[in-house]
């Protein structure tokens, strides 16, 4: 019952560095997100998939780059990374076929950037 | 730009009395969710709200939909210590799952 899985759990980046953060379904979902959650802003959508090989922008994108190679993997890049960019971030799966268009959210990652 | 803004932000109650938390958004929708997320964990989902008028219950839990008003409540009754969390709400803006957050309500209940 792993539902949506994020890797890796906590990360810790110098100023310019960068990294990727991997989420994985095994729900067969079509729909993924990358939300980020920042004390008292709620959750903010940086990216997000409508199948494989599409990608969109949210609110938030400046900064983040995402990829979609397989259905079951949503990929969220930060090339350059900067200390705005520390925060909590989620990744989430819908379906396509479900009436209730409900998300079903992954662990989180917590990157802190120096 | 669309807005969706919770109040309270901070909530504050006693184990046993009743209060409510509301959610207004700023576009037509109507697909709005609530989820509850407990310190340091991830979002679970508590209701689903499909359309106009529509009212979920679980437990002591109450959430209605009023999409003429662009409004949803989250009704406690009779609250206790668990369930202190953050609630927040969600619209989906293009009937596409595309969700935007409210800020959240930080809702401790003390005995």
């Amino acid at each position: 019952n792993a539902g949506v899985t994020q890797t890796p759990k906590f990360r810790v980046l110098k100023t310019g560095q960068s990294m990727t953060l991997l989420c994985a379904q095994d729900m067969n979902h079509e729909y993924m997100y990358w939300y980020r959650q920042d004390p008292g802003m709620g959750l903010r959508l940086i990216h997000y998939s409508v199948g494989e090989g599409t990608t969109a922008k949210g609110e938030v994108p400046d900064g983040y780059n995402v990829s979609r190679l397989k259905k079951q993997n949503f990929l969220l890049g930060l090339e350059s990374a900067a200390p705005s960019q520390t925060s909590v971030y989620f990744c989430a799966s819908s379906s396509l076929g479900q009436v209730s268009g409900e998300l079903f959210f992954g662990e989180g990652s917590r990157l802190t950037v120096l | 730009e669309l807005k969706v803004e919770q109040n309270p932000l901070f909530l504050s109650m006693q184990e046993g009395k009743n209060y409510t938390i509301y959610c207004n958004y700023s576009t037509t929708s109507d697909r709005l969710y609530w989820y509850r997320q407990d310190p340091g964990k991830s979002l679970e989902s508590l209701f689903v709200l499909l359309s106009n008028g529509a009212v979920k219950q679980e437990g002591r839990l109450m959430a209605s939909l009023d999409t003429k008003a662009r409004l949803s409540t989250l009704h406690i009754t009779a609250a206790v210590h668990d369930l202190s969390a953050t609630y927040f709400c969600a619209v989906d803006i293009d009937q596409g799952g595309k969700l935007i957050f409210g800020q959240g309500t930080e809702l401790s209940v003390k005995p």
